[in-house]
């Protein structure tokens, strides 16, 4: 079955540190990819997202993406962390255009000052 | 972003009642889901459609059952709720054509069963 892991289960960093949280995926087709923020309280909300073309994708808030084929690999990266990136974050992914997202387990993000 | 709606937000209930949550939205999309949320286990689908005609079992739909009444309204319900279904619910919708598969998240269902 297809699947989507996140390695990391809590992440904490101070402020200003450089966050990279690792996506994996199953599947040999086209993979369109998702990574997506839930900050306490509220509901999902889309970072960003890979289709086709460039794999380094950037997304909101400074986040960025990579997109790596031969290494099923889509992790999420952010050079300088802030107290408010404190959040839990998922990827996602189909395995074609008529399957809903599967989700990874989530990362939860603590930022400290 | 009021698009997707879930009502009610949060439900305290009983071992053994029926209880429905429904989800509306304004986003003009076909495809509408069900996630419920566990510490640990991140988003785990229940049901979904992709029209008004099409219902699918997800990879927990036990327990669950769920209706299309419109386009824009997709419920589900718990038939006689148990405790292990204390859970955060989410409804989600995404469009027909492409991007398929990016999703929109309601604000959640707080749900808790005693």
């Amino acid at each position: 079955a297809q699947s989507v892991s996140q390695h990391n289960h809590h992440v904490i960093l101070s402020e200003a540190a450089s966050l990279e949280l690792g996506c994996n995926y199953s599947y040999g087709g086209t993979v369109n990819l998702f990574w997506y923020v839930q900050y306490p309280g509220q509901h999902l909300q889309l970072l960003l997202k890979y289709f086709s073309g460039d794999p380094l994708v950037k997304g909101i808030k400074g986040f960025e993406a990579e997109f790596i084929k031969s290494k099923f690999s889509f992790n999420l990266r952010k050079p300088s962390v802030q107290w408010s990136d404190t959040a839990e974050y998922f990827c996602a992914g189909p395995v074609s255009g008529n399957t809903p997202l599967v989700f990874g387990k989530g990362t939860r993000l603590s930022v400290i000052a | 972003d009021a698009d997707v709606t879930q009502t009610p937000r949060n439900r305290i209930t009983k071992t053994g009642k029926r209880i429905m949550l429904e989800c509306s939205q304004t986003k003009g999309h076909d495809r509408m889901y069900w996630y419920r949320q566990d510490p640990g286990l991140g988003l785990r689908l229940i049901y979904y459609s992709f029209d008004v005609k099409d219902i699918n079992k997800g990879e927990i739909s036990d327990g669950y059952s769920v209706s299309r009444q419109a386009q824009a309204k997709f419920s589900l319900s718990l038939e006689s709720a148990i405790p292990n279904q204390t859970a955060l619910y989410f409804c989600a919708t995404s469009p027909q054509g492409p991007p398929y598969n990016e999703q929109f998240f309601g604000p959640g269902t707080r749900l808790t069963v005693l």
